[in-house]
């Protein structure tokens, strides 16, 4: 079956304890990037990759990393949580670059940080 | 960043009604514009696609419009039924050295049987 699988789906941590959320898709897709999505406003994009070892920032970098070693995952690095960063994550992935082609998104990663 | 807005941000319809919602985006250097579903507690998936002006797609009860010229795009809903009610996205495909999406804050429908 064709998916996008994150891991964890929920996490409770706290301020300044280094996580990584997985992201793996079977899909063989070039494109994978990363969205967190608070109340009131649209899915925002974090960090997005065209292929391996190609990283590029979205519109909310700040406080992430990312890395893509492999076609198939893309982890979302947060080296130190804070509050702020207290949302609801999402990785999603596409077959290719350009115009076409629709997004591939796993279930989301709620994450608490006290 | 690009402004997307949807609109209303959430509906109440009657099973059996008809109902429709707006996406704007900027109207200048467009790629493409997708819409997506996004029942609670599942993923996002894909409903549309569009990417040419006056583009018309239809699925089932659901089908959208685009016009690119005046940048929007219209989702339709004939007949809601209870398994309607969701939150639909749009999002608006910026390429060209950018590759992003940027999506608009949905609108959430809620069908009543």
């Amino acid at each position: 079956e064709a998916q996008v699988t994150q891991n964890p789906r929920y996490l409770i941590t706290v301020t300044g304890k280094k996580l990584t959320v997985t992201c793996s898709q079977n899909m063989n897709h070039e494109y994978m990037s990363w969205y967190r999505q608070d109340p009131g406003l649209g899915l925002r994009q974090i960090y997005y990759s065209m292929n391996v070892e190609v990283t590029d920032k979205g519109d909310v970098p700040e406080g992430y990393k990312v890395s893509r070693k492999e076609k198939r995952n893309f982890p979302l690095i947060l080296e130190s949580p804070s509050p702020n960063q207290t949302s609801l994550y999402f990785c999603a992935s596409r077959a290719r670059v350009g115009p076409g082609g629709e997004l591939f998104f796993g279930e989301g990663s709620r994450l608490t940080v006290l | 960043i690009l402004n997307v807005e949807q609109s209303p941000q959430s509906l109440h319809v009657q099973e059996g009604d008809s109902t429709n919602f707006t996406c704007s985006f900027p109207s200048s250097n467009f790629y493409a514009l997708h819409w997506y579903r996004w029942e609670t507690a599942k993923s996002p998936e894909a409903l549309f696609v569009m990417t040419l002006n006056g583009d018309e797609k239809k699925k089932g009860r659901i089908s959208a419009t685009l016009n690119t010229k005046e940048g929007y795009s219209y989702l339709y809903i004939k007949g809601s039924q209870p398994e309607d009610s969701a939150t639909y996205l749009c999002a608006f495909y910026v390429s060209y050295n950018f590759n992003k999406f940027y999506f608009g804050s949905g609108t959430k429908l809620n069908v009543k049987p």
